[in-house]
C-alpha cells in the first residue's frame, strides 16, 4: 500500500500554544488528504477533508479557527492545532487518497497539552 | 459524522478458528467501504476495499462481503492469528463527498 508519514508521532506542549502537525504522501500524490481525532478506545471521528489548493471543508461542530488546514501541494498537508488546551489532547491521525482511491493512514500523533 | 457501526463488540476467538467481524452502515448513498485494522498506538492500516457494485471479494485471508439490502459489511479472517489481534474499523465513502467515516470498531482478540 502506499505509504504516508505524519510528524511528530509525539508532541507535548504548554498550553496556550500552537502545535503543527504534518502529513506527507511519499510515494504518491493525494488529491484529497483527511483528518481525525480519536479518543482512547473510541474509533475515529472526521475533524476536515482538504483538496491540494483549496479551503478545507470541516465536519459540523469542528471549529475551523481552532484546527488551521493547510493543504499546499499534493504530498503535504498540516494541521495547526492553535492557543491549544488540555481538553485538545488527542491522537490526531491524517489520511491520503487518490482519485477516489483508499484513504491511507499515518503514523499518528499523539497530542499531550499541559 | 454519520455513525457506521453502532456497536462496539470484542470478539475472542482461538488461534487457528476464522473470525467474521460484522458493520452496519447507515447510508444507503455510500458505495465504497474499506476495512482498516487499528494496532494499539498506531494509524489505520488498510485492509481490503469493496465497491457497491460488488458483494463479495477476496484477498490473502481476508474476505469482504457486502449486503446493500440490509446495509451490512462482514470482515472474514480465515486462519486467525495471534497477530491480527487488533480493532478493526469499517469505513464508509460517499459518492461527491470524497468522505471516509468511520464505524465504532470491533476488538478482536486472538487466544493462542
Amino acid at each position: 500500500g502506499a505509504v504516508v508519514s505524519q510528524h511528530p508521532s509525539r508532541v507535548i506542549c504548554k498550553s496556550g500554544t500552537s502545535v503543527k502537525i504534518e502529513c506527507r504522501s511519499l510515494d504518491f500524490q493525494a488529491t484529497t488528504m483527511f483528518w481525525y481525532r480519536q479518543f482512547p478506545k473510541q474509533s475515529l471521528m472526521l475533524m476536515a477533508t482538504s483538496n491540494e489548493g483549496s479551503k478545507a471543508t470541516y465536519e459540523q461542530g469542528v471549529e475551523k479557527d481552532k484546527f488551521l488546514i493547510n493543504h499546499a501541494s499534493l504530498t503535504l498537508s498540516t494541521l495547526t492545532v492553535t492557543s491549544a488546551h488540555p481538553e485538545d489532547s488527542s491522537f490526531y491521525i491524517c489520511s491520503a487518497s487518490y482519485s477516489q482511491g483508499p484513504a491511507f493512514f499515518g503514523q499518528g500523533t499523539r497530542l499531550t497539552v499541559v | 459524522g454519520e455513525n457506521v457501526g453502532l456497536h462496539l463488540p470484542t470478539l475472542s476467538v482461538q488461534e487457528g478458528d476464522n473470525s467474521i467481524i460484522n458493520c452496519a452502515y447507515s447510508n444507503s448513498a455510500s458505495d465504497y467501504f474499506i476495512w482498516y485494522k487499528q494496532e494499539s498506538g498506531k494509524g489505520p492500516q488498510f485492509i481490503i476495499d469493496i465497491r457497491s457494485n460488488m458483494d463479495k471479494r477476496q484477498g490473502q485471508r481476508v474476505t469482504v462481503l457486502l449486503n446493500k439490502t440490509v446495509k451490512h459489511l462482514s470482515l472474514q479472517i480465515a486462519a486467525t492469528q495471534p497477530g491480527d489481534s487488533a480493532v478493526y474499523f469499517c469505513a464508509e465513502n460517499r459518492p461527491n463527498f470524497n468522505k471516509f467515516y468511520f464505524g465504532s470498531g470491533t476488538k478482536l482478540n486472538v487466544k493462542p
